[in-house]
């Protein structure tokens, strides 16, 4: 069970948008902790997609945003291409158990 | 660029001791600006911190893991160490090692898987 929530899985087709939520507690996102988000290709490691709630590092495409709000936060992805198919995990700092990432969501482009 | 890159044994009987390095590249254990992490992935699972060790050799590990833990850092050679004691099956994983800054990971090495049998 990991510290911070998300779906296991979201999809959608070519194009479109989806967002992905990532929610925590009063010990972590909701202390203030900045929100970061990595995404998985299949047999890779983690890559930085997003830091500090909204940030994104050189050579990430502006189609992917970050955004937080009380306890949660939510990473969107918009004209949805077959190349985002992928693992992504946010991450956070938790008051009680450090460093902690959540359960990870894999995306599926239809 | 910096580059990581994990190096040791990929396969481990129960109860030995788990040994890892990560060497740096394109960059210097000694930056006071990065904090030399690993963290680990057991199979189709979500990944899980570890530790980080400074270049001044201070540490801060996992609660979970901190009775079997060691990390150390070999500034003239540019790497740092793992060493997770009494392996079990349940330590199978990939582990990376990862460059922190703040409070995120921004370089990450390839992964080395370890599987440990019984």
């Amino acid at each position: 069970q990991s510290v911070l929530t998300q779906p296991p899985s979201v999809s959608g087709a070519p194009g479109q948008r989806v967002t992905i939520s990532c929610t925590g507690s009063s010990s972590n996102i909701g202390t203030g902790y900045d929100v970061n988000w990595y995404q998985q290709l299949p047999g890779t490691a983690p890559k930085l997609l997003i830091y500090a709630n909204r940030k994104r590092p050189s050579g990430v495409p502006d189609r992917f945003s970050g955004s937080k709000s009380g306890t949660s936060a939510s990473l969107a992805i918009t004209g949805l291409q077959a190349e985002d198919e992928a693992d992504y995990y946010c991450q956070s700092y938790d008051n009680t158990l450090s460093w902690v990432f959540g359960g990870g969501t894999k995306l599926t482009v239809l | 660029q910096v580059r990581l890159q994990e190096s040791g044994p990929g396969r481990l009987k129960a109860s030995q001791t788990l040994s890892l390095t990560c060497t740096v590249s394109g960059g210097s254990v000694t930056s006071s600006l990065y904090y030399w992490s690993w963290i680990r992935q057991h199979p189709g699972k979500g990944l899980e911190w570890i530790g980080y060790i400074y270049h001044s050799g201070t540490t801060y590990y996992n609660p979970s893991l901190e009775s079997r833990l060691t990390m150390s850092v070999d500034t003239s050679k540019n790497q740092f160490s793992l060493y997770l004691r009494s392996v079990t099956a349940a330590d199978t994983a990939v582990y990376y090692c990862a460059r922190r800054f703040d409070n995120w990971f921004d370089s990450w090495g390839q992964g080395k898987l370890v599987f440990v049998s019984s």
